[in-house]
């Protein structure tokens, strides 16, 4: 059973479109993030949210919205895609701050 | 600000090679500090981590050991394996809430 689950898992747009990326954790986690990980590995956290709210956004073009329906789930809605933004996406969730991350599988999104 | 800085990459080695991997931290206070490994095409796994000086993590052969006095958290095995390539990363949870410092991972290449 996955602990944290993130679709899809590749996606290849053109620039302009909008999409989403969805990302649902069952481990009882309050508090959810977004990673963006580029070519060269580097990872950057996007946002971060708590028990629904949103405690991080770390200068990211508001082209990205986040969305959290509920504690378990936290998705990823990109308007007007980017070259730039081409790079994998990863999810994450922790019990609370200071706690070990889990990681989704990520989503390589490639914008041609 | 919170800071980690690990050696750079690709690191590549013999099978039954030992292996490190430097990490040192910049923090205020004494947070956890974590070791996450990334195989090819896959999310991040935590690989072992450490919540005080003087505590060693394990896990795989793996093992760091959490250092005050000199900010460090190296990891190290004295025996990889070819399924040990991967990409690893040293991490540190800041002051903000749910943000992961990571370091810029370190690819490590193991050869038959």
């Amino acid at each position: 059973d996955t602990a944290v689950s993130q679709t899809p898992k590749y996606l290849v747009t053109q620039m302009g479109n909008d999409k989403s990326i969805k990302c649902e954790q069952n481990l009882g986690h309050d508090t959810m993030y977004w990673y963006k990980q580029d070519s060269k590995k580097f990872l950057k956290i996007m946002f971060s949210y708590n028990n629904k709210e949103l405690i991080i956004n770390e200068t990211v073009p508001n082209r990205f919205s986040p969305k959290s329906p509920d504690k378990a789930h936290l998705n990823l809605h990109i308007n007007s895609l980017e070259l730039g933004d081409s790079a994998v996406y990863f999810c994450a969730s922790s019990l609370k701050q200071g706690n070990e991350a889990f990681f989704g599988q990520g989503t390589r999104l490639t914008v041609v | 600000g919170d800071s980690v800085t690990q050696m750079e990459g690709p690191v590549t080695l013999s099978e039954e090679a030992f292996l490190t991997i430097n990490c040192t931290y910049t923090a205020t206070g004494y947070p956890s500090l974590f070791w996450y490994v990334q195989y090819p095409g896959e999310g991040l796994q935590l690989l072992l981590k450490a919540t005080k000086a003087d505590d060693k993590g394990s896990n795989k052969g793996f093992e760091a050991t959490y250092r005050k006095e000199t900010t460090s958290f190296h990891l190290e095995k004295g025996s990889v394996q070819v399924s040990d390539s991967a990409v690893y990363f040293c991490a540190l949870p800041t002051d903000s809430w749910g943000k992961f410092q990571f370091g810029a991972g370190t690819q490590v290449v193991v050869t038959p």
